[in-house]
């Protein structure tokens, strides 16, 4: 247990459907990020939010919307998406900066879109 | 623009040594780290590096030339359990997270 939990663990969805993703962290945390992982490609910072406040939007499209009701919870809504946007999304947790800017990642989501 | 290389994939030979270069070209340096990520599984935390030189962990080592904008991963005694992407990303004046895209190592008995 990495101390973020993401759920669920994999998601195959239409690209008229619209589901959830979920991120927990335990570790007391202040800041929480989405991150899409793809194939041969560097991580791809998508929302960041410090204190419950979204601090960073990354040019993310609008079929992305996060939620963050406190500082130990972080959603992803989905809607409308593409095939492109088949990709691990990895949530993560971090306190501080420096080396407190390490981040504890989850488990990661693997979403297939059809 | 920013940017973190590191080479694709790499193999070794279980029992060997094997190091993993890092080069990064980034707006301001506040620090480097090394993560590991198993096939389907998060990424975990190996190494922080701030200082030029080299940090050792065990089997791993992690080494920095803040001049040279260069890092390498040092893996000796390698086992089959250490088949995974290794990341390296580095923090920048923003305190942003520069990712670079991974290494694959593949170890063979």
């Amino acid at each position: 247990e990495t101390g973020v939990t993401q759920t669920p663990r994999h998601l195959v969805m239409g690209m008229t459907n619209k589901k959830s993703l979920k991120c927990e962290q335990h570790l007391g945390h202040n800041a929480m990020y989405w991150y899409k992982q793809s194939a041969k490609k560097p991580l791809e910072l998508m929302f960041v939010y410090n204190f419950k406040e979204q601090t960073e939007n990354n040019s993310v499209p609008s079929r992305f919307s996060p939620e963050c009701p406190n500082s130990s919870h972080l959603f992803l809504h989905l809607h409308t998406l593409q095939p492109e946007d088949s990709a691990l999304y990895l949530c993560a947790s971090s306190q501080g900066q420096g080396e407190d800017l390490g981040y504890t990642f989850g488990s990661g989501t693997r979403l297939t879109v059809v | 623009g920013q940017n973190i290389d590191q080479p694709t994939e790499m193999t070794a030979t279980e029992g060997a040594i094997v190091q993993i270069n890092c080069t990064y070209q980034t707006s301001g340096f506040n620090g480097l780290f090394w993560y590991q990520q198993h096939a389907g599984e998060a990424p975990t935390f190996l190494s922080y590096n701030v200082l030029d030189g080299l940090e050792e962990k065990g089997r791993f080592s992690s080494f920095l030339s803040r001049s040279k904008g260069y890092s390498y991963l040092l893996l000796k005694e390698l086992q089959m359990k250490d088949s995974a992407s290794y990341l390296c990303a580095v923090i920048d004046s923003n305190y942003q997270l520069i990712w670079g895209a991974g290494t694959k190592l593949i170890i063979k008995p």
